[in-house]
């Protein structure tokens, strides 16, 4: 079992590149969900899917788009990276009926 | 608007002993929930404990315990016992709905916990 895991785990690109963080979760989980985390500050949403299917916007979507493939995996492409996408991106999953989310080791992406 | 306030960038504690972490939080929820997370060096997020806003009795789970006070919209983590493996960056967050109804997280911009021993 192991659990969220997103790959890769550094990345950098040039300005205009394009990409895509893979997330994959084996808890069989409904909901998934996309934040970023600047430095000194907390995590902030993106994207949030509560099923396969369907995605919601989050706080900062702009720049992102995402894709719910399948019960597990959840991507979160960036179509042409600008250098404000520094951060460091992390992966959710959470259950249907709890609260608690259960987060992935995140990815590192600098944009120059 | 929804909003995780923690006015403590840093906080340093001695081994042993207990330490309190604020967080003040502001929400048009009628029925929302409070976490804190812990964030330890090697960037992971750990659940660490939550309170629902309907939960009449304060939260706990071990040496964890969260003071919520509903009236003046905080929910402070309180650590007994601190161990130098506390040391971390301790995320306050609050359960919202979106427009769609659905829920999401927001959180809080962290504070930094330093055990000494």
């Amino acid at each position: 079992n192991a659990g969220v895991t997103q790959t890769p785990k550094f990345q950098v690109l040039k300005t205009g590149q394009s990409m895509t963080l893979q997330c994959a979760q084996d808890m069989n989980h409904n909901s998934m969900y996309w934040y970023r985390q600047d430095p000194g500050m907390g995590l902030r949403l993106i994207y949030y899917s509560a099923s396969e299917g369907t995605t919601d916007k989050g706080e900062v979507p702009n720049g992102y788009n995402v894709s719910r493939l399948n019960k597990r995996e959840f991507s979160l492409r960036l179509e042409s990276a600008a250098p404000s996408q520094t951060s460091v991106y992390f992966c959710a999953s959470r259950p249907t009926g709890a609260y608690e989310q259960y987060f992935g080791p995140g990815t590192r992406l600098t944009v120059t | 608007a929804q909003k995780i306030t923690q006015t403590q960038p840093g906080m340093f504690v001695q081994e042993k002993e207990a330490v309190t972490l604020d967080c003040t939080y502001d929400t048009s929820d009628q029925s929302y929930g409070l976490f804190w997370y812990k964030q330890p060096s090697s960037g992971e997020m750990i659940f660490l404990i939550y309170q629902g806003s309907y939960d009449e009795q304060n939260a706990t789970e071990g040496r964890y315990s969260l003071n919520f006070q509903k009236a003046r919209k905080s929910a402070n983590l309180v650590i007994s016992a601190s161990q130098l493996g506390d040391s971390a960056m301790y995320f306050c967050a609050m359960r919202y709905s979106l427009d769609t109804g659905r829920r999401a997280l927001t959180f809080g911009s962290g504070t930094r916990l330093q055990v000494q021993p």
